[in-house]
């Protein structure tokens, strides 16, 4: 199975920082990492496709990058809204695997 | 709009059975692979199981491997999960959520989630 690996696990930021997620993959994945944000009680939402897609609705302050193994999920200025818990999710091959998650916090 | 709403979870005994369903509409649904995800209380998101467009290709995690059953009605548009001796680790929300497209496989569309409490 390929293991997703998220760092960090949490972190603490205030509203206009800029934040970085990092999403490490066990072996080559090629472009097939997903990002997907998740607020308390509700389904995760994509916000991320083929690791650079911006899905439609999007905010562009989001971005997604990286190929193979080590891929980032960027918020440029964090707004009140983004304060959620983040996850890759690899579909190169199955079973399909998430990482273990990345809260972000009000500092 | 794309709506799927799931049912059938509750609080099962260690070893019994429930039945999820999750009911697709404002889509082809017979046009869309579907999975099922969950998400034990407090922890991520885990991969259960995946089920082709026409029912014939099904997979399933490790962990519920020979426990778990995926199968859909396309006529009904309702996709469902029988999950047989269930463990306490089962514990967890269950979504079921829909795959933009075979090639990304990204869920597009999620539902609202179904609670299965296993205990005694």
């Amino acid at each position: 199975d390929i293991q997703m690996t998220q760092s960090p696990s949490s972190l603490s930021a205030s509203v206009g920082d800029r934040v970085t997620i990092t999403c490490r993959a066990s072996q080559n994945i090629r472009n097939y990492l997903n990002w997907y944000q998740q607020k308390p009680g509700r389904a995760p939402k994509v916000l991320i496709s083929a690791a650079s897609t911006l899905q439609s609705g999007v905010p562009s302050r989001f971005s997604g990058s990286g190929s193979g193994t080590d891929f980032i999920l960027a918020i440029s200025s964090l707004q009140v809204d983004d304060f959620a818990t983040y996850y890759c999710h690899q579909t190169y091959s199955a079973p399909l695997t998430f990482g273990g998650g990345t809260k972000v916090e009000i500092k | 709009e794309v709506q799927l709403v799931e049912s059938g979870g509750g609080l099962v005994q260690p070893g019994g059975s429930l039945r999820l369903s999750c009911a697709a509409s404002g889509f082809t649904f017979s046009n869309y692979w579907m999975h099922w995800v969950r998400q034990a209380p407090g922890e991520g998101l885990v991969w259960v199981s995946r089920i082709s467009t026409d029912g014939r290709s099904t997979s399933f995690a490790d962990s519920v491997q020979g426990r778990f059953a995926i199968s859909r009605d396309n006529s009904q548009n309702t996709l469902f999960l029988q999950m047989n001796s269930l463990r306490a680790e089962d514990t967890a929300v269950y979504y079921c959520a829909r795959v933009y497209d075979f090639w990304t496989g990204y869920y597009d569309y999620w539902g609202q989630g179904a609670l299965v409490t296993v205990s005694s």
